[in-house]
């Protein structure tokens, strides 16, 4: 069946680092792959898209990449701060309508 | 620029008892969904609309009814709540569906049922 991953343990780094979180995917071909940010208490809110024929796709200090051979796409916060505190959810166009949504990671900057 | 407007934010339901979620937009976008989200679960699709008088079936609509009589409006009917339905709610639309659009999402309705 197809699988949308996320890890699910919290990513902890220290302020300034880079972030770097995983979504892979099984079963399947997106032409599509999109991130959002998604805050406690809060709906998602769009990043950025990713196009199949793409391999990294730059908005200020975040960074993706998509790797269809791999089955994986990775998303970059450089310079984190704690306001980067959040869960990210990475999406794909499984179905015809609308991205079916990962698990999400949660992201926590340390100051 | 109100985007995405659900309400209520909070809902506490007995067991049988039935209500209606809001969702309002008002982008002009043609697409609506509802999806629920439950810890370790993400995000799953309840049902969603192309358009004003059409809607259909996402993963898991058994206990949900909705309906489309405006562009604006997508509410989310809960018939008999069961405490199964305990969960965040959340309304999204994008301008036509396609799968390259981005979602906008309301802020949320936690629903509780005892």
């Amino acid at each position: 069946s197809q699988k949308i991953e996320q890890n699910s343990e919290a990513l902890n780094i220290q302020e300034g680092k880079t972030a770097t979180l995983t979504c892979n995917y099984t079963n399947y071909s997106p032409a599509y792959l999109q991130w959002y940010r998604q805050d406690p208490g809060r709906g998602p809110v769009f990043l950025l898209l990713i196009r199949e024929n793409e391999k990294e796709k730059r908005k200020e200090r975040l960074k993706v990449t998509f790797d269809t051979t791999l089955k994986q796409s990775l998303f970059h916060i450089t310079a984190s701060q704690p306001a980067d505190s959040a869960t990210y959810l990475c999406a794909l166009d499984m179905r015809s309508y609308i991205p079916t949504f990962g698990r999400g990671t949660s992201l926590i900057v340390h100051p | 620029n109100a985007g995405v407007t659900q309400t209520p934010k909070f809902q506490v339901l007995k067991t049988g008892q039935s209500m209606t979620l809001q969702c309002a937009q008002d982008m002009n976008h043609e697409y609506m969904s509802w999806y629920r989200q439950d810890p370790g679960m993400g995000l799953r699709l309840i049902h969603y609309s192309v358009g004003a008088g059409i809607t259909d079936q996402g993963e898991v609509p058994n206990g949900y009814n909705v309906s489309r009589s405006t562009t604006e409006d997508f509410p989310l009917r809960l018939l008999s709540a069961a405490p199964s339905q305990t969960s965040v709610y959340f309304c999204a639309s994008s301008s036509t569906g396609a799968t390259n659009e981005k979602l906008f999402f309301g802020s949320g309705t936690q629903l509780s049922v005892l």
